[in-house]
C-alpha cells in the first residue's frame, strides 16, 4: 500500500516559517491535502488539492506538490498554529484508497 | 454547517463486538460518500472504511477487513460501523468523516467529534 512519510516533529519560532514535508513515491501525480489537529479536537482541512485553501484558512498556509515531496508551508507562524499536521491523498486505483501521512507535531517556541 | 455525530463507543473485551453510529444533518446525506477514520491514543490518523452514497462501493483497511462492516441508512441519514473480533489494537477514537472532491482528488472536509472505543479485559 502507498506510504506517506512526514518528519515526526519540528519547532519554529513565532514569526518564522514552518515547512512540513510529506514524502511518497511520485506523490506529484496525486492531489495532496493537509489537516491540522489540535489536542482533543478533530482534524480540520487547511489545504486541499495541493494548494487550495478552504474559506477561513489564512493565506499564511500554502501547499505545494512536485516529484516525490509535497510541502505545507506556514508563514509568519503564530502560537495558535501549534498542532499536529497530516498529509493525505486518495489512491483511487487501490482497494485501500484513503492514505494519511505519519503526522508532524509542530511546536511554536 | 455540516453536522456529524458519532455514538456507540465504549469499553469492550477482546473478541467482543460493538456497533458505532454516525448521525448526519445539515447536508444532502444521500449524495455523499462517508468514511470512518480512527486514531489510536497518541498516534496518527488511520483510514478505516468507505461507503459510497448508494452503498454500491465499500472498502476497508487491511487491518479491519473481515472483522468490520460498514453500512448506511439514507432514509435516516445514518452510517454504521459494525465491529467484531475486537482487538486491543482497535482501541482508538473513531471519526465519521464526509468525503468530497473529484475522482483521484478526494479529501475529508467534515469530521464528527469522534467516539472512543476501548478494547481491554
Amino acid at each position: 500500500s502507498y506510504v506517506l512519510t512526514q518528519p515526526p516533529s519540528m519547532s519554529v519560532a513565532p514569526g518564522q516559517t514552518a515547512r512540513i514535508t510529506c514524502g511518497g513515491n511520485n506523490i506529484g501525480f496525486y492531489s495532496v491535502h493537509w489537516y491540522q489537529q489540535k489536542p482533543g479536537q478533530a482534524p480540520v482541512v487547511v489545504v486541499h488539492d495541493d494548494s487550495d485553501r478552504p474559506s477561513g484558512i489564512p493565506e499564511r498556509f500554502f501547499g505545494s506538490n512536485s516529484g516525490n515531496t509535497a510541502t505545507l508551508t506556514i508563514s509568519r507562524v503564530e502560537a495558535g498554529d501549534e498542532a499536529d499536521y497530516y498529509c493525505q491523498l486518495w489512491n483511487s486505483t487501490s482497494d485501500h484508497p484513503g492514505v494519511f501521512g505519519t503526522g508532524t507535531k509542530v511546536t511554536v517556541l | 454547517d455540516v453536522h456529524l455525530v458519532e455514538s456507540g463507543g465504549g469499553l469492550v473485551k477482546p473478541g467482543g463486538a460493538l456497533r458505532l453510529s454516525c448521525a448526519a444533518s445539515e447536508f444532502m446525506f444521500s449524495t455523499y460518500t462517508i468514511n470512518w477514520v480512527r486514531q489510536a491514543p497518541g498516534k496518527g490518523l488511520e483510514w478505516v472504511s468507505y461507503i459510497s452514497s448508494g452503498s454500491n462501493y465499500i472498502y476497508y483497511a487491511d487491518s479491519v477487513k473481515g472483522r468490520f462492516s460498514i453500512s448506511r441508512d439514507n432514509a435516516n441519514n445514518s452510517v454504521f460501523l459494525h465491529m467484531s473480533s475486537l482487538r486491543a489494537e482497535d482501541t482508538a477514537v473513531y471519526y465519521c468523516v464526509r468525503l468530497v472532491g473529484t475522482t483521484h482528488k478526494y479529501y475529508f472536509d467534515s469530521w464528527g467529534q469522534g467516539t472512543l472505543v476501548t478494547v481491554s479485559s
